[in-house]
């Protein structure tokens, strides 16, 4: 398996530009969370899916960020407008529920000029 | 609600030195306890994991017991190795699908 696949790796944009974030779940996984991970305030969890449906949205941070998953094998985090506190990395992770390992994604590094 | 502490980083060892990294939790019930390391440049992966009280999880001469009456999950390795050089997180979960991190430990091996 080839694991949690993360695009674009690295992406360096301007403030006010839109965003979009990609993440493939390792087949038959059912759980995918999105994590954003900063040194002032460590991993976050921004949002869940089940069977792609949105479980948790509490921790996204603010009507910028959105999150869906069309399909079992497909999600995207958007930000729009982006701004330069957005600079973070963003992790994709994926597990089948009950399972107790949680597999990640090697990330997304996002800068915002 | 369920949380975790882990002690504060950085830590910088030398090669072949005694490491430990605290963590404790907080929990209702039996919560399965994980530590995961991330080296520079990419995710997370799971180094060890306990699913019940007093069990050891041990993976790369990382150890680690989980202790219900001192909830505590602390990570320990005898002779560390600058490969070793990553950040620690420990974390916890109840259900398997949902995960709660510690802020993460940060450990620099110098030869």
């Amino acid at each position: 398996d080839a694991g949690v696949i993360q695009s674009p790796r690295h992406e360096v944009t301007e403030m006010g530009q839109e965003v979009t974030l990609r993440c493939k779940p390792i087949s038959g996984h059912d759980y995918l969370f999105w994590y954003r991970q900063t040194m002032m305030r460590g991993l976050e969890l921004l949002i869940y899916f089940n069977n792609n449906v949105p479980i948790d949205d509490s921790g996204m941070p603010e009507d910028r960020f959105s999150a869906k998953m069309p399909n079992a094998s497909f999600s995207t985090l958007k930000i729009q407008p982006s701004e330069p506190r957005d600079s973070a990395v963003y992790f994709c992770a994926s597990i089948i529920g009950g399972a107790n390992v949680l597999t990640f994604g090697a990330g997304s590094r996002l800068t915002v000029l | 609600g369920d949380s975790v502490t882990q002690m504060e980083g950085p830590v910088t060892l030398s090669e072949e030195a005694f490491l430990t990294i605290n963590c404790t939790y907080t929990a209702t019930g039996y919560p399965s306890l994980f530590w995961y390391v991330q080296y520079p440049g990419e995710g997370l992966q799971l180094l060890l994991k306990a699913t019940k009280a007093d069990d050891k999880g041990s993976n790369k001469g990382f150890e680690a017991t989980y202790r219900k009456e001192t909830t505590s999950f602390h990570l320990e390795k005898g002779s560390v190795q600058v490969s070793d050089s990553a950040v620690y997180f420990c974390a916890l979960s109840h259900t398997g699908n949902q995960f709660y991190f510690g802020t993460g430990t940060s450990l620099t091996v110098i030869p």
